[in-house]
């Protein structure tokens, strides 16, 4: 079974940092390029990052270009997003996504999410 | 990146056939046949249902379809069922290689 499963989102004052981790299984990691997606409260999907399978290519928003890094382990199969300099508007559920097979730009399979949020 | 235009919200009867649109730039929907489409129950992740503007995953229910017409893309769901209740959004790729999705959609079957 196809699984991904984040962690380690939790409550950070801003200007700190917090890295985000996804676990994934059930498939050949190394074949799929990797997005984070992003919630708000009550708002909607806002899309935040994504790499490629060998890692040399990554692409961001505008909104977190330069406070936040996409990376991944493909040895253990984790996915992760360090996040700095971190904003109240950054408060959000993270989701990562998992690229749809091949070329097609879509998002195939989603985890459970992780919460973040930055308050004082 | 500005977000896709979506309906902030559509209603239907069960059986009936509502279209929710999904309006972008020729950066984005026009300039691509990358349209997906996702539907997102309360406290859920979303759930892929269209991509490639009107193609289905493997084993979705065929009441989904997808379509596009210059900026604007369209997903209509047929024979509304109550399960259908729920939010939808839009993605595209764009010129920029990013993603961007659309505000959202909610689905209520009356």
């Amino acid at each position: 079974e196809v699984q991904l499963v984040e962690s380690g989102g939790g409550l950070v004052q801003p200007g700190g940092s917090l890295r985000l981790s996804c676990a994934v299984s059930g498939f050949t990691f190394s074949d799929h390029w990797m997005h984070w997606v992003r919630q708000a409260p009550g708002k909607g999907l806002v899309w935040v990052s994504r790499i490629n399978g060998d890692e040399s290519t990554t692409t961001y928003a505008d909104s977190v270009k330069g406070r936040f890094t996409i990376s991944r382990d493909n040895d253990k199969n984790m996915l992760f997003l360090q996040m700095n300099s971190l904003r109240a508007e950054d408060t959000a559920v993270y989701y990562c996504a998992r690229g749809f097979p091949g070329t097609t730009p879509a998002f195939d399979v989603w985890g459970q999410g992780t919460m973040v949020t930055v308050s004082s | 990146q500005s977000a896709l235009t979506q309906p902030a919200s559509v209603s239907g009867s069960p059986g009936q056939s509502i279209t929710i649109s999904c309006t972008g730039t020729s950066g984005d929907v026009g300039g691509y046949n990358y349209v997906s489409w996702y539907q997102q129950h309360p406290g859920k992740a979303p759930k892929l249902i269209i991509y490639n503007v009107s193609d289905r995953p493997s084993g979705f229910s065929d009441r989904f379809s997808g379509s596009k017409s210059g900026n604007t893309a369209s997903l209509t769901i047929s024979g509304l069922q109550p399960e259908d209740e729920a939010d939808y959004y839009c993605s595209s790729y764009t010129s920029t290689t990013t993603r961007v999705f659309g505000g959202g959609t909610k689905l209520t079957v009356l």
